[in-house]
Parts: structure tokens; C-alpha cells; sequence
């Protein structure tokens, strides 16, 4: 009953260190997404995918990279973090492989991080 | 482009009053999906209800209760008797019918007190 999983929870990092958020779902879904969170701007969309292999761009996507290697995990990537990426970070998955018949998302728990 | 406005940014209230949280939305399509989710203090969002544009029904679930209206592009939430564990921020969002993108609006953090 694992539904999606993201790690670390926490994770503090210096500015220009990089890292890799981890996100797995065992749902078979085949739409993932990552948004991050920020006191009053809601959610915003970084990188999504449609399935393994496709991936594409959100609303802010830079300095942000992800693969898709596997239907289940999607893994996002920062290259060289910078304060501004502070943020909270929520990994979501999808049964369509689009969302236009209004499935909604399964959400992790979240990745609290800091950048110093 | 599609747009979601939550202008209340904080409501507090008294448990037992009942709180009703804004939601207004801008998109061109004809065919669209309108959602709630939660966020309780434990960050986890869970997703309340989905309503598709061509059902203007109010929808009822216990305590909660949904009034969709077209005609001023609003889909508002109100709890009734409000308790505690409603304390969490809300966020309406929006899809298109061929969106791979959900609209979150920038939610409104509820605060019941005893």
C-alpha cells in the first residue's frame, strides 16, 4: 500500500551542490509529475512525464533535470542548486497518460529543501 | 490560458461556524475538470472532489459541499460545522479535456480554533 514514495524527506544542501530527488510509484501509473511548493504561489509544475522515455518541461523547469527511465520511478535532478530552489518538492502520479478525462493525482509526502 | 484564483490567502474561524473557501477560474476550453485537495500540517495533499464542466450539480459529502456555477466561473467549497482537523490549506485546481497539466491555485490556509 506503498502508493508513491519520495526520498529524502529533508535535505539540506550547499549552493552549487547537486542531487537527485527520488520518486517511485507502485500504482502502474503511467503520468508522473513534480511540483514544488512555495508560500503563496501554490504548486507549480516542473518536469512531467507521460511515460517511460517522454518527458517534458512544466511552468518552471529551470535548473531541474529528470529521466524516465522505468514506469515507476522519476527521479528529478539538480544540477548546481541555488538558494531560490529552496522549496518544498511533491512527486505525483497519474493513472492516464494525459489528464484530460480529470484523473486526479496521487501525491508523495514530500522532500523539504534547504539551499545554503 | 487557464487560471486559478484563491484570494483568500488565510481564513481562521471558530469550530462549529461554518467557512466557505473562494475558488475562480479562467480557461477557454469548453470541456474542462475543476478539483479540492488537501494539505493537513502533515503535507501529504489528498484529493477531495473532481467535477467535470458539463455537471453544474452541487455536491454534497457529509460535511462538505461543492457549489459549481458556470455563469461566474466559480467552484467554491464550504464546510459545515467546522471542526479541528479541518485546519489545513486547500487548493482548487483545473485541467483541460487534452491538458497534461493541472492549474493549482496558490490555496487558502483554514484555521479551526477550539
Amino acid at each position: 500500500n506503498a502508493g508513491v514514495t519520495q526520498t529524502p524527506k529533508f535535505q539540506v544542501l550547499k549552493t552549487g551542490q547537486s542531487m537527485t530527488l527520488q520518486c517511485a510509484q507502485d500504482m502502474n501509473h503511467e503520468y508522473m509529475s513534480w511540483y514544488r511548493q512555495d508560500p503563496g504561489m501554490g504548486l507549480r509544475l516542473i518536469h512531467y512525464s507521460v511515460g517511460a522515455g517522454i518527458t517534458d518541461q512544466g511552468e518552471v523547469p529551470n535548473g531541474y533535470n529528470v529521466s524516465r527511465s522505468t514506469t515507476e520511478d522519476f527521479p528529478l535532478r539538480l544540477l548546481s542548486a541555488a538558494p531560490s530552489q529552496t522549496s518544498v518538492y511533491f512527486c505525483a502520479s497519474s493513472t492516464g497518460r494525459v489528464l484530460g478525462m480529470g484523473e486526479k493525482l496521487f501525491f508523495g509526502s514530500g522532500t523539504q529543501l534547504s539551499v545554503l | 490560458a487557464q487560471k486559478v484564483t484563491q484570494a483568500q490567502t488565510e481564513i481562521s474561524v471558530v469550530e462549529k461556524e461554518d467557512v466557505t473557501l473562494d475558488c475562480v477560474y479562467e480557461t477557454r476550453d469548453t470541456t474542462y475538470y475543476l478539483f479540492w485537495y488537501k494539505q493537513p500540517p502533515s503535507g501529504e495533499l489528498v484529493f477531495l472532489i473532481r467535477r467535470n464542466s458539463f455537471d453544474e450539480q452541487n455536491e454534497i459529502s457529509g460535511r462538505y459541499s461543492w457549489n459549481f456555477q458556470k455563469s461566474t466561473s466559480s467552484f467554491n467549497f464550504t464546510i459545515t460545522a467546522s471542526q479541528v482537523v479541518d485546519s489545513a490549506v486547500y487548493f482548487c485546481a483545473l485541467t483541460g479535456s487534452s491538458a497534461s497539466k493541472i492549474i493549482f491555485g496558490s490555496g487558502t490556509r483554514l484555521s479551526i480554533r477550539p
